[in-house]
């Protein structure tokens, strides 16, 4: 079954420093990815995509993720975190029954 | 577009009365999803449509709770007789395409 990892709850960075949070993903075929950032009392808001391509792929706000075929990882990046990132981020996978299937979140804090 | 339209954000119920949440999705998107949020669970799906027609429910906990979507602009999720323990954010999401977009939530307190 399609599934999706995100081994990291929290994660704690000073404002500035990078940023990566990471995704492990189950899947027969090359999937659909997914991040979505969620912020406080807010709904999801899509950062960014991959179908096919180009494995880095670049989203809002900065942020960019590289699927990794051989590692099943799609791991988010930012070079330098700002105070306003501060989220609950999501990994998704879009199943071959059009079900999207998310990890269960990595939690940003961010230090001034 | 306006974006996924969910009504009402914030939902106060007493246990043992219905409550219904309504969602708008995006127009010209033919799938739309309901999601619940809560802490111990994270996102579960509910149930999802294709072209108006529920294709799979399997998350949709019980018989208390009912998703329809009578055209292509509505969708209600349903509960009846609600319980405490169904407060949660409950979300709305609609897709043309492989991305997904989502409303802001109504938020469900069952007291």
């Amino acid at each position: 079954a399609q599934s999706v990892t995100q081994p990291d709850i929290h994660i704690t960075v000073s404002e500035g420093a990078s940023l990566e949070l990471r995704c492990n993903y189950s899947y027969g075929a090359t999937p659909y990815l997914f991040w979505y950032v969620q912020s406080p009392g807010q709904g999801l808001q899509l950062l960014l995509k991959y179908f096919s391509g180009d494995t880095l792929v670049q989203g809002i706000k900065g942020f960019e993720a590289e699927f990794k075929r051989s590692q099943s990882s799609f791991n988010l990046r930012k070079p330098s975190v700002h105070w306003s990132d501060a989220a609950e981020y999501f990994c998704v996978v879009l199943s071959g029954t059009y079900k999207y299937i998310f990890g269960t979140g990595t939690r940003l804090k961010v230090l001034a | 577009d306006a974006g996924v339209i969910q009504s009402p954000r914030h939902e106060v119920t007493e246990m043992g009365q219905e409550v219904t949440l309504r969602c708008k999705p995006i127009s010209g998107h033919d799938y739309l999803f309901w999601y619940r949020q809560t802490m111990m669970r994270g996102l579960e799906l509910l149930i999802y449509f294709n072209n108006n027609v529920p294709i799979d429910d399997s998350g949709m906990p019980e018989d208390r709770f009912s998703a329809k979507m009578p055209n292509a602009s509505f969708s209600t999720l349903k509960i009846q007789p609600s319980e405490p323990r169904d407060s949660a954010v409950y979300f709305c999401a609609s897709s043309a395409d492989p991305e997904a977009f989502f409303g802001q939530g109504t938020r469900l307190t069952v007291v």
